[in-house]
């Protein structure tokens, strides 16, 4: 079985230009989750789909950051205009659905550096 | 709500000893608990969860933890470290009905030859 798919795997812009990241996820997973891992910290969760819906995007910093999933499979994440402190690891991750099992696939990630 | 402390940010072992990385939890209620590991360069994996059933929990690569309500610890321990062991390791607990991951901070475990 494939993995949760990602790209680009790096990424470095001047702050106040934007970026796009992409993702993927295991075939048939219905939920998606965005997550921010900046150095030194845990994981930090930007926003969760169901199928192509929201479920969750409390910690997402929409003056900035928007997200869509469109067809309720793959999934991209924008930043507009960057700032130096979103340089961190974007994750993307998915599981079968919402039920609380707490098991998430996650990718590989994209690390960011805003310059 | 509930959260997740990781007590040691690093921690260094010599191939072949025990390996203990502490976390403690805060919740209202039993809670959902898991370890996932981050290898350099690679996606976290989840190595264990704990879901109100037994209170030993056993995970890939030899790895276990004892879920403590008396102290609300769900500590992770394996009996003999390897260099492939070397990683980044969360607590993470669950929150709310949409598997919501909170996570620790995080350990940084070190395997000396």
């Amino acid at each position: 079985e494939a993995g949760v798919a990602q790209s680009p795997r790096y990424k470095i812009i001047e702050k106040r230009q934007s970026v796009a990241f992409w993702c993927n996820p295991i075939s048939g997973h219905a939920t998606l989750y965005w997550y921010q891992q900046i150095l030194g910290q845990g994981p930090k969760l930007l926003i969760q789909f169901q199928n192509n819906g929201v479920v969750d995007d409390s910690q997402l910093p929409k003056d900035r950051f928007s997200a869509e999933r469109l067809k309720g499979v793959d999934s991209t994440l924008k930043i507009q205009p960057a700032k130096l402190e979103d340089s961190a690891v974007y994750l993307c991750a998915s599981s079968p659905g919402t039920g609380n099992s707490g098991t998430q696939y996650f990718g590989p990630g994209t690390r960011l550096l805003v310059l | 709500a509930q959260s997740v402390t990781q007590l040691d940010s690093h921690v260094s072992v010599s191939e072949g000893t025990p390996v203990l990385l502490r976390c403690n939890y805060s919740s209202s209620y039993s809670p959902s608990l898991f370890w996932y590991v981050q290898h350099p360069n690679k996606g976290l994996q989840l190595l264990l969860k704990y879901t109100s059933a037994a209170t030993l929990v056993k995970g890939i690569n030899g790895f276990e933890a004892e879920f403590k309500k008396s102290e609300t610890s769900f500590h992770l321990t394996k009996p003999s470290a390897h260099m492939s062991d070397a990683a980044e390791y969360f607590c993470v607990v669950v929150r709310g009905a949409t598997n919501k991951l909170i996570f620790g901070t995080g350990t940084l475990l070190a395997v000396q030859p």
